[in-house]
């Protein structure tokens, strides 16, 4: 089966540090990655798609990813984090037509 | 901007009860889909619909069932519910391509005594 796996659940940062979150994906012949941020008590949104072309994709809120095919990782970084960055974010590959998500890591921004 | 919404968002069940929740989408979007949040273990698909009409299983699809009677709507029901169905439920739906963006509803939890 297809799957995604986020290497830390929980990952405790200081405000203005920078920070990485891994996701490694099974391997395939294609695979389209994404990354998803819940905020507390909502759903969850995209922050940025790895479709083809360049490795090095740029999301929203300054957070960009780099898909390594050797390495099958997908991971998400961010030079300078903010208070307001605190969430869960999901890593999720592709499974003809559906998502499959990762299990989450947990970003804690400290002031 | 509705988007994806979820109703209701919270509910308490008695073991054994059944219940519905509904999905409603306003983007004209032909995909839609259920998923299970818990702690630990990400998200879960339960079911999912290419289309009006059209229903399949996900991964853990057990105790569950759907309806897509109308394009923008998604039901799920729990015809006898268990404590094991407690958890935050989400609906998403999607234009159908497997390169493209879900959107989320904001989650119904529910509790099963």
């Amino acid at each position: 089966a297809q799957s995604v796996t986020q290497l830390d659940s929980q990952v405790p940062v200081f405000e203005e540090a920078p920070v990485e979150l891994r996701c490694n994906y099974s391997s395939s012949v294609s695979v389209y990655l994404f990354w998803y941020v819940q905020y507390p008590n909502q759903g969850l949104q995209l922050l940025l798609k790895y479709l083809s072309g360049s490795t090095l994709v740029k999301g929203i809120n300054g957070f960009e990813a780099e898909f390594n095919k050797s390495q099958t990782s997908f991971h998400l970084r961010k030079p300078s984090v903010h208070i307001s960055d605190t969430a869960e974010y999901f890593c999720a590959r592709t499974s003809g037509s559906r998502l499959t998500f990762g299990e989450g890591t947990q970003l804690t921004v400290n002031p | 901007n509705a988007g994806v919404t979820q109703t209701p968002k919270f509910r308490v069940l008695k073991t054994g009860q059944s219940m519905t929740l509904l999905c409603a989408q306003d983007m004209n979007h032909e995909y839609m889909y259920w998923y299970r949040q818990d702690p630990g273990m990400g998200l879960r698909l339960i079911h999912y619909s290419v289309g009006e009409g059209t229903t399949a299983k996900g991964e853990v699809p057990d105790g569950y069932n759907v309806s897509r009677l109308k394009k923008q709507n998604f039901l799920l029901g729990l015809e006898s519910a268990a404590p094991s169905q407690t958890s935050v439920y989400f609906c998403a739906s999607s234009q159908g391509s497997n390169t493209g963006e879900l959107f989320f509803g904001e989650g119904s939890r529910l509790t099963v005594l």
